[in-house]
């Protein structure tokens, strides 16, 4: 099973500055999918951003964006201008081009300070 | 599109009773679903992949006598946790996916299940 990392249990961040959080993940195929969901204390799950592994550009969606290095197995998410709502627990996720399980890394938790 | 809706979002109930969770997608078909329990600040832990007209795929140490599922139509998958007890208690979240390309799996609200 493919493994998905996420080293930072817990990040803080001023309000209107940038922040990076961390996924690297493990995995012998060279076609899948990558993702970022958010988790707010209502526990709903929602996407913030996708990449595909095939794709070189990266990934944005207005102040998300992904640090994709497909050679190192990384895949950073960074938050511009950073607001209140964006509070949450943040979830990597891995899944291969021909499966539909996801695999979720164990989650950071950003704290955002006003 | 793609909403997932899961049903109830919050249980209490006695032990040894059983509990039926709901899960629909309302606006695509979907021939798999996944059921998840997660632990507060923990991450979403596979239980098992619901499959349409055939039998659930269990993760291992998850008791497919315990949580029973049942995926009847391409739109509904349903969890059961039959003689509930206080360990079953937790947070359980359904989720389908669009099965096209690099479509993401969208979530239901999950349910919050508590047995006294």
């Amino acid at each position: 099973a493919q493994t998905v990392t996420q080293s930072q249990p817990e990040m803080s961040v001023q309000e209107a500055e940038t922040v990076t959080l961390s996924c690297t993940y493990d995995t012998s195929e060279s076609d899948y999918y990558l993702f970022w969901y958010k988790q707010p204390p209502s526990r709903q799950m929602i996407l913030v951003i996708r990449q595909e592994a095939y794709k070189q550009q990266n990934a944005t969606e207005n102040r998300f964006s992904v640090n994709f290095q497909k050679a190192a197995k990384s895949f950073s998410l960074k938050i511009s201008d950073s607001q209140l709502g964006d509070a949450a627990m943040y979830f990597c996720a891995y899944r291969s081009a021909w499966g539909n399980q996801f695999y979720f890394g164990t989650g950071t938790s950003l704290t955002v300070i006003p | 599109g793609a909403v997932v809706s899961q049903h109830p979002s919050w249980v209490i109930c006695k032990s040894g009773t059983s509990v039926k969770i709901e899960c629909r997608s309302l606006d695509f078909q979907a021939t798999t679903m996944f059921w998840y329990r997660q632990f507060p600040k923990q991450s979403l832990m596979l239980m098992a992949t619901s499959n349409e007209g055939s039998k659930a795929t269990y993760e291992q140490g998850v008791e497919k006598d315990k949580f029973l599922i049942n995926h009847a139509s391409l739109t509904l998958s349903t969890l059961t946790v039959t003689s509930a007890h206080p360990e079953d208690s937790s947070f359980y979240i359904c989720s389908a996916r669009v099965e096209q390309g690099n479509q993401p799996q969208h979530f239901g609200d999950g349910t919050r299940l508590s047995i006294l």
